[in-house]
């Protein structure tokens, strides 16, 4: 079975410029969740989505967004960057008889310039 | 505030010796605790999760909770050097789930 899918897994963006992530979960796995991790830190929460629903948002500011598709892939947004987005980006999936259990995909180096 | 504090290390043992990360949250409501394995240039991956006050085992693993202290422990037993990794701590504060820093282990053979 496929693990949880993310594309791109390198860009390089500049500042001001908009990024679209996208997320693919694991078969019958219908929450996705969203989060940004810098070198040395543990990964921040930035979204929640559950049947396309927003279920929970982290402290970040309303350049990220995010959403759900019918099929339960999931895009992360971030528009105008900065060079603080520059971040590993993960996107975790988890089932309905243990949603906190993360399955995390190999993540998203995003490197603003 | 929901926060998850981890001893940031580097903590290390010698091969065969038993490893204990420890971890403290802020909220009191909290249900469920996650540690995960995260190794260099990977994505975090999840070794235990647990529910309820006291012990669980899994293999060499050992997950400890004390939700009067709020306080979740990882012990490893018999550590080997494929457990040289960083351990997250992840709390999850009614959907919103939060990591502490991670503490980095090496075992040293």
């Amino acid at each position: 079975d496929a693990g949880v899918t993310q594309s791109p897994t390198h860009l390089i963006k500049t500042r001001g410029q908009q990024v679209t992530l996208r997320c693919s979960p694991i078969s019958g796995h219908k929450s996705v969740s969203w989060y940004q991790q810098v070198l040395g830190q543990g990964p921040q929460f930035i979204f929640q989505y559950y049947e396309k629903e927003e279920r929970g948002r982290g402290n970040f500011p309303d350049r990220f967004s995010a959403r759900q598709f019918p099929n339960y892939s999931s895009e992360l947004n971030v528009n105008a960057l900065l060079l603080g987005d520059s971040a590993l980006y993960l996107c975790a999936s988890s089932s309905d008889r243990a949603p906190g259990e993360l399955f995390f995909g190999e993540g998203s180096r995003l490197t603003v310039l | 505030q929901k926060e998850v504090e981890q001893n940031s290390g580097p903590l290390s043992v010698p091969e065969g010796a038993i490893a204990s990360l420890n971890c403290t949250y802020s909220d009191r409501g909290s249900q469920s605790f996650f540690w995960y394995r995260q190794y260099s240039g990977k994505s975090p991956e999840l070794i235990m999760s647990i529910y309820s006050n006291g012990d669980k085992e899994d293999g060499r693993f050992t997950a400890q909770l004390n939700k009067a202290s709020q306080y979740v422990s990882l012990l490893i037993r018999d550590s080997q050097p494929s457990d040289s990794a960083t351990y997250l701590c992840a709390v999850d504060f009614n959907n919103d789930m939060r990591f502490g820093a991670g503490t980095r282990l090496t075992v040293k053979p």
